[in-house]
């Protein structure tokens, strides 16, 4: 079955710096979520990609969908303590209704 | 707008108890409705869901089932728990293919 996933899977970064999470598929994708969960608390869209080599951006928050739609990155500039939780990817098979979720990555950041 | 309850927030039961969680939608009609459990600091399993009253996709061989009484009502349920039954359990909702809606979470832990 199609798999999702995302690295890496814990990401220190300092405050101020830049970080991306990587998203890849084995199969190519319909479309693309992106989700926060901070800790303690459920999951929160973010944004959905679904054009090939499509960029979004959020403020600091930069998300790609690649030109072959089988990965997706996020890229994070100048991070803050309010970036800190687990960003989670999730893929939409084509014509489902289901998401199936990467792994996560976990950052945390240090002042 | 939309809403999305879900409860009870946390329960501790013991090994061999059973098990209702619930969930309800407001606001919307005929959602796509769904239960996923988290196990701590891990990603998100989908467990089943729902495209229409009485109608139940179960994702992974487990002692948990799901039903749809009612449009938007979802409820998670066991006759007799297990330990690697706790975890982090979270309804959603979406319309279609698109962007989640989660609850607030369940945290059940078994003894």
């Amino acid at each position: 079955g199609q798999q999702v996933m995302q690295i890496p899977q814990y990401q220190h970064v300092q405050e101020g710096e830049d970080f991306t999470t990587y998203c890849n598929s084995s199969t190519t994708l319909s479309n693309i979520q992106w989700y926060k969960q901070r800790p303690g608390g459920h999951p929160v869209f973010l944004i959905q990609l679904v054009k090939s080599g499509e960029v979004k951006k959020q403020k600091r928050l930069t998300f790609q969908f690649g030109e072959a739609k089988k990965n997706s990155s996020l890229h994070i500039t100048a991070t803050q303590t309010t970036d800190v939780g687990t960003y989670f990817c999730a893929a939409l098979k084509a014509a489902g209704n289901k998401l199936t979720f990467g792994g996560g990555t976990r950052v945390l950041v240090k002042p | 707008s939309q809403t999305i309850h879900q409860w009870p927030a946390t329960l501790v039961q013991p090994v061999g108890s059973p098990l209702s969680l619930e969930c309800t939608v407001e606001g919307t009609s005929n959602p796509n409705l769904y239960w996923y459990r988290q196990a701590a600091g891990r990603g998100l399993q989908l467990l089943f869901y729902s495209v229409g009253i009485g109608q139940i996709s179960s994702e992974v061989p487990q002692n948990l089932s799901a039903s749809r009484p009612q449009d938007r009502q979802f409820i998670l349920s066991s006759k007799k728990l297990l330990l690697s039954d706790s975890g982090f359990y979270l309804c959603a909702w979406s319309r279609g293919g698109g962007e989640l809606f989660f609850g607030e979470g369940s945290r059940l832990t078994v003894l």
